[in-house]
């Protein structure tokens, strides 16, 4: 069975600081893909990075960073120089080749950043 | 925006009635997905087709059901409503290449059964 877990239920910082989100995954798969999705208090789910397992390169997209660890099993977003408009809940989520192509999401981060 | 277009964005009905979600995928998508999020389940997959057919079932109760229709667009129909259906309903689509390609979700469909 796959797993998803992040252990932050919410985070609050202030503007400019940065921060991290946690997500450990557990699957019994080789072949597996990680995302996270980003939901503003609007409420749509946006895309923001898909992994696949064979690729632990850390990436960086503007202010967003990622670092994947296998040995630990995590998949962890950082936020540099965090701003108001990232207040969001993000979400970690795995799709494992074993099982169907669906998402199984953790429970989420609330992330709110104060002025 | 993702591309992929629900209906209604919400919806206030009662309990024992049926209603029914539309979810347009982008265009050149095959796959469509349905996802429930709740306060206390979080993000739930319910099921998927793909061209048209079904492909794989998630925790879909059995009072519900779905189906992609020829021009790719998808139903979900809820029936026998209770209030703990109350939840924000998602579909997502993916392109028809790889595995596991990237789900772009809808807007979603706000529910409140009273």
């Amino acid at each position: 069975a796959q797993k998803v877990t992040q252990a932050q239920t919410e985070i609050s910082v202030v503007e400019k600081e940065d921060v991290t989100l946690d997500c450990v995954y557990e699957t019994r798969d080789t072949t597996y893909y990680l995302f996270w999705y980003k939901q503003p208090p609007s409420g749509e789910l946006v895309f923001l990075i898909r992994r696949n397992s064979f690729d632990e390169q850390n990436e960086i997209s503007g202010r967003y960073s990622w670092n994947f660890q296998k040995s630990t099993s995590s998949f962890n977003f950082t936020i540099t120089a965090s701003q108001v408009v990232d207040s969001a809940v993000y979400f970690c989520a795995l799709s494992a080749q074993g099982g169907s192509e669906k998402l199984v999401f953790g429970k989420g981060t609330k992330l709110t950043v104060n002025p | 925006d993702s591309g992929v277009t629900q209906t209604p964005k919400h919806l206030i009905t009662a309990t024992g009635q049926r209603v029914t979600l539309r979810c347009s995928p982008r265009s050149g998508d095959l796959s469509v997905y349905w996802y429930q999020q709740s306060l206390d389940q979080g993000l739930q997959f319910l099921i998927q087709y793909y061209n048209g057919e079904e492909r794989a079932k998630g925790n879909i109760l059995e009072r519900f059901s779905a189906q992609q229709f020829p021009d790719l667009h998808s139903e979900l129909n809820l029936s026998s409503l209770e209030l703990g259906d109350s939840a924000l309903y998602f579909c997502a689509s993916s392109p028809p290449t790889r595995y596991s390609e990237t789900q772009y979700f809808g807007p979603g469909t706000r529910l409140l059964v009273l």
